[in-house]
């Protein structure tokens, strides 16, 4: 089925590396994404991989996906306060292009 | 500016009165969608437009109308809401089914 899973809760020190981690289930999804959502805000848009990359740097974020084991992670490096929130993974379903998001990772950077 | 936005941004109603929640784009986007956001379930997808008068069911279409008249506009509409409607609902576009989606600040609503 269609299903797409994160940890829930993630607690760095600022300043560390953050990596948040998302497995999902279609093989043959062609994009996917990482949405940062802020307190009482709606999603953004923060990168976007496609799968025929392995990785995608971005400034301070780096993607990473592993096709085999349906694996996909976003590095926040020097992490910052200003990063808390709740970062979402998608999937485009490529059998019927809808996006199917994952439950959540909430980021709390500690000062 | 590019943007979506969404009206009401907070709402309390009660159980079977009749409410519109409006969805705006600037960005002349073709797809429109709207998704419900509820604690542990992600954002689960209610209704999605794929252009003007083309509209189908997303994941979670029960209680829930729309209807897209204009390009621009996608507004979400609980003819009879139900306490189980509570949620957080955002409004999102994009150029194409499937492409990075912009999204509106969301609704919260409360059904009483």
């Amino acid at each position: 089925g269609e299903d797409v899973e994160q940890s829930l809760f993630l607690s760095v020190r600022e300043g560390d590396s953050s990596v948040i981690n998302c497995t999902y289930t279609d093989s043959s999804s062609t994009y996917l994404y990482w949405y940062k959502q802020e307190p009482g805000a709606g999603l953004q848009l923060l990168t976007y991989i496609f799968s025929n990359m392995d990785m995608k740097q971005d400034q301070r974020l780096t993607v990473l996906l592993n096709k085999k084991d349906k694996h996909l992670s976003l590095r926040i490096a020097d992490t910052q306060t200003g990063d808390s929130a709740i970062y979402f993974c998608a999937e485009r379903m490529d059998s019927s292009y809808k996006l199917i998001f994952g439950s959540g990772t909430r980021l709390l950077v500690r000062p | 500016e590019a943007q979506v936005t969404q009206n009401p941004r907070y709402l309390i109603t009660v159980t079977g009165k009749k409410l519109t929640v409006t969805c705006s784009q600037n960005m002349n986007h073709e797809y429109m969608s709207w998704y419900r956001q509820d604690p542990g379930l992600g954002l689960r997808q209610i209704y999605y437009s794929m252009n003007v008068e083309v509209t189908d069911k997303g994941d979670v279409p029960e209680g829930y109308k729309v209807s897209r008249k204009e390009k621009r506009n996608f507004p979400l509409i609980l003819e009879s809401p139900s306490p189980n409607q509570t949620s957080l609902y955002f409004c999102a576009s994009s150029v194409g089914q499937g492409a990075a989606q912009y999204f509106g600040p969301g609704t919260r609503l409360t059904v009483l």
